[in-house]
């Protein structure tokens, strides 16, 4: 079957302009993860969904930062006002329950200008 | 100092080397997954253990809970392993073991 996807790949933007990150996880996959993968950084939590259940969002690194998930499914992060250090890979995960194995995305890699 | 730790951060081996990669970790945990990431690819799964020890084809995935403490081996390696190799942990505590915290990774290079 299908994997989780994102969209888009690739996104170069300027400084202080907002920008949208989707993520279509695997069909019946409840809990959904968005982490983000800065070089020399690794791979940092960011927000977490499960089902119908309030959010995680310790993660997120300011109040720039927000996401949602529409009916259990589709997610989208968005930044505003991009900074520079919001450039790096923003990758999405799904899996049916937690903890459990987490089917990842392949990414987007943002570039602020 | 980091919650889960890496070693080594490189590592270069010829092929058919037997390979292991360590993952220490200071937190107490659900489970432990190994994941792999090939240069420009995604991330993919290898395993996730809460204890004893995992082997899928070439790949061997050991825990010791005691000594908080992981190892990754790959048998016969092949160059298409070459790739990071990332530790990360879910924690037990309060109900966030979804929060997975990860190590660097380790950089393996397999040389033909």
């Amino acid at each position: 079957g299908a994997g989780v996807s994102q969209s888009p790949s690739n996104k170069v933007t300027e400084k202080g302009k907002d920008v949208e990150l989707r993520c279509d996880p695997i069909s019946g996959h409840t809990a959904l993860y968005w982490y983000r993968q800065s070089l020399g950084q690794g791979l940092e939590f960011l927000i977490y969904f499960q089902g119908n259940s309030a959010p995680d969002k310790s993660g997120l690194p300011s109040d720039r930062f927000s996401a949602e998930r529409t009916g259990g499914s589709v997610s989208t992060l968005t930044i505003q006002r991009t900074q520079q250090e919001d450039s790096a890979v923003y990758l999405c995960a799904s899996s049916t329950t937690s903890p459990d194995t987490q089917y990842f995305g392949p990414g987007t890699r943002l570039t602020v200008l | 100092k980091n919650e889960v730790e890496q070693s080594p951060q490189n590592l270069t081996a010829q092929e058919g080397e037997f390979i292991t990669i360590n993952c220490s970790y200071s937190v107490g945990i659900s489970a432990l997954h190994w994941l792999q990431q090939h240069p420009g690819g995604g991330i993919v799964s290898l395993f996730m253990l809460s204890s004893g020890k995992k082997k899928h084809g070439r790949l061997i995935a050991t825990i010791n809970i005691q000594e908080k403490h992981s190892s990754l081996h790959i048998t016969a390696s092949h160059p298409r392993d070459s790739a990071v190799y990332i530790c990360a942990v879910s924690p037990s505590r309060g109900g966030s073991n979804y929060k997975l915290t990860f190590g660097k990774g380790t950089l393996l290079t397999v040389n033909p």
